[in-house]
């Protein structure tokens, strides 16, 4: 079976601060997602990517920065951290024999 | 775009009671549905996904309708116990890769 490995799982910026999240998949899925969790919400979508090099915006996206240089891996940056933000970021791909989304576990950001 | 509606946002049952949680969608171009568990804590995990051509699935205790006509698709737990207790997801992917989620349902199972 496969694996997705997102890093760092915590992650403390300060206001203002640019932050990238990485995220690898070894299912070798064409398409990777990226949502934002907020406490006690459900997941918005930031980007997602059907391919390497390919890039779509998702409802989230002001503010995000994604890149997909290789197949395996999609990276999320975020440009100006928001003081007093806390979200969980994860991180998804999309295939396999019941064609449905499989989730790294997460980055844990807290913004000070 | 897309919207998904989930209800209700909580739930309370009995240990033994059956749990339901519907959402409702708006792009009949939707081709696959899925439900998520998440514990408190942990990430999210597949609880079952369904194709557009598929109207009813059932796996351990956990019963799946897809009504397209009504955009409408529902989770049934039967029999609910504590280790249930967790918030659910339902999710809906359309043609062009966008996947939506429901808000959740956050659901206690009492003993």
């Amino acid at each position: 079976g496969g694996i997705i490995t997102q890093t760092p799982k915590f992650l403390i910026g300060q206001e203002g601060q640019k932050l990238t999240l990485k995220c690898q998949q070894n299912f070798n899925h064409d398409t990777m997602y990226w949502y934002r969790q907020d406490s006690g919400k459900g997941l918005r979508l930031i980007y997602y990517s059907i391919t390497e090099n390919d890039l779509q915006k998702g409802d989230l996206s002001e503010g995000y920065d994604a890149s997909r240089e290789k197949k395996s891996s999609f990276s999320l940056t975020v440009t100006s951290a928001q003081k007093n933000e806390m979200a969980v970021f994860l991180c998804a791909s999309w295939g396999g024999s019941q064609n449905t989304l499989y989730f790294g576990a997460g980055t844990r950001l807290s913004v000070l | 775009g897309e919207q998904v509606e989930q209800r209700p946002p909580h739930l309370s049952v009995r240990e033994g009671d059956s749990a339901i949680i519907i959402c409702t969608y708006t792009d009949s171009a939707t081709a696959y549905f899925s439900w998520y568990k998440q514990e408190a804590g942990a990430g999210l995990q597949l609880l079952m996904s369904v194709l557009s051509n598929v109207d009813r699935k059932e796996e351990q205790g956990l019963t799946v309708l897809l009504n397209k006509k009504d955009k409408r698709l529902s989770l049934n737990l039967t029999a609910a116990h504590p280790g249930d207790s967790a918030v659910y997801f339902c999710a809906v992917r359309r043609s062009n890769n966008r996947i939506f989620f429901g808000d959740g349902t956050q659901l206690v199972v009492k003993p």
